[in-house]
């Protein structure tokens, strides 16, 4: 267990709906990161917060957006999807935001099925 | 930019034999090297990493992995495969000055009785 959350595990929409996906991260992690993973395009990185601040953007649609509150949680919204946006999203965590030597701590997870 | 290459998307080796899981960046700048696995339905977990010091790093399960500049690769290694070494091995590389992971594509190992 990474200590790392991340709900729900399993989505099921249809296209043109809107999700949100919740992760947690470790206690006193400060960054949060967000990843796809598919099996065409593998593993991508979509977006990075830090202390509650867009710290980093990968290769994010402008159809997702992400935030992270307060108490350091983040959620991903995903809109007007399609079903190319079925996938593994990830949410990893870590200490600091800009010393890359920290490791990052993964979720379990969740997969978004587009039906 | 950073980026990484992973030779190989599927591998396949004898229970007990060598495993060596190669992966070659590209980075402007001193790079910070990692090396992840992932088992099926799971998140991925961090095997070891390289940041500053010495080249051959250790990590969990008997794995290892040497930090070579001059050839621009981070290979992992174990010296005898077992079982529950199957799984998506993932390589991953960021910059010193950078707070951006790259990751590679993978490579699948199997692990043959």
């Amino acid at each position: 267990d990474s200590g790392v959350t991340q709900t729900p595990k399993h989505l099921i929409t249809a296209t043109g709906q809107r999700v949100t996906l919740r992760c947690s991260p470790r206690s006193g992690d400060l960054s949060v990161y967000w990843y796809q993973q598919s099996l065409d395009q593998g593993l991508q990185f979509l977006i990075q917060y830090y202390n509650g601040e867009e710290r980093a953007k990968g290769n994010i649609l402008e159809r997702f957006s992400a935030q992270q509150f307060p108490d350091l949680h983040s959620e991903l919204n995903l809109s007007s999807l399609e079903l190319g946006d079925s996938a593994l999203y990830f949410c990893a965590s870590s200490v600091a935001g800009q010393r890359t030597q920290h490791e990052q701590f993964f979720g379990p997870g969740t997969r978004l099925t587009v039906l | 930019a950073q980026s990484v290459t992973q030779l190989g998307s599927h591998v396949s080796v004898s229970e007990g034999a060598l495993v060596l899981l190669r992966c070659n960046y590209s980075s402007s700048v001193p790079p910070y090297l990692f090396w992840y696995v992932q088992y099926p339905n799971q998140g991925l977990q961090l095997l070891l990493k390289y940041t500053t010091g010495a080249t051959l790093v250790k990590g969990i399960n008997g794995f290892e992995a040497e930090f070579k500049k001059s050839e621009t690769s981070f290979h992992l290694t174990k010296p005898s495969a077992h079982m529950s070494d199957a799984a998506e091995y993932f390589c991953a590389v960021t910059a010193s000055t950078g707070n951006q992971f790259y990751f590679g594509t993978g490579t699948s190992l199997t692990v043959i009785p």
